[in-house]
């Protein structure tokens, strides 16, 4: 049954500052990572997808990174302001894509 | 860009009641998903339907059943509402193609049970 484990939990960081908050999975047989990002009370809004096929995929100061192999996703936030705060969430889907499985969740907190 | 909305932001109904949670996505997308989130316990898949009037059940499907009736709309039923059914329920919707499977997710819906 695949796991999905994200670290750290929580992070607190000023602004300005690189951040890089982590994903592992258990089962490397993935169709998709997804990374999510999630404010109070609200839906999750899709930041990146990589394919299994894919190394990276940036968007503006994003960037996710996957090693399948391992069982590894990075995303890397630059620069990072206030309003990036927010829970940010990864998740897997299976070998043939359908069902995601979730990680817990870095809860992010930009000071200004 | 794709758009799922729900029925509903906030829902307080009283234990024993019929729930319907409605859903609907404008991009003709074929799978949509019921997930509820709770704290400590994360997003958790209910239901999921991958053609009209087809559904798969997900890892706790308990209490719940579904419907899709047309293709743009997935319904979540709670036949007999419980206090344990308390939680955000998140609708979201995915087209596979191209080695791509990324899933759109709505506002969520507060449901309280009292």
């Amino acid at each position: 049954k695949q796991e999905v484990t994200q670290i750290p939990a929580a992070l607190s960081v000023p602004e300005g500052e690189n951040l890089v908050l982590n994903c592992s999975f258990t089962d490397s047989a993935i169709y998709n990572l997804q990374w999510f990002r999630q404010d109070p009370g609200k839906g999750l809004t899709s930041l990146l997808l990589i394919q299994s096929s894919q190394r990276e995929q940036t968007s503006g100061r994003l960037n996710a990174s996957l090693d399948k192999s391992s069982g590894r996703s990075t995303l890397y936030i630059a620069a990072s302001q206030p309003g990036d705060s927010a829970t940010y969430l990864c998740a897997v889907t299976g070998e043939y894509g359908n069902k995601l499985v979730f990680g817990a969740g870095t809860i992010l907190r930009v000071k200004s | 860009d794709v758009k799922v909305t729900q029925s509903s932001r906030y829902l307080v109904k009283r234990t024993g009641e019929k729930v319907f949670l409605e859903c609907v996505q404008d991009m003709d997308h074929e799978n949509m998903f019921w997930y509820r989130q709770d704290p400590g316990l994360g997003l958790r898949l209910i239901y999921f339907s991958y053609d009209v009037k087809m559904k798969e059940k997900g890892d706790i499907p308990e209490g719940y059943s579904v419907s899709r009736e047309k293709k743009e709309r997935f319904s979540l039923i709670l036949e007999s509402a419980s206090t344990n059914q308390t939680s955000m329920y998140l609708c979201a919707s995915s087209l596979i193609a191209g080695g791509r499977d990324e899933q759109y997710f709505g506002p969520g819906t507060r449901l309280t049970v009292t």
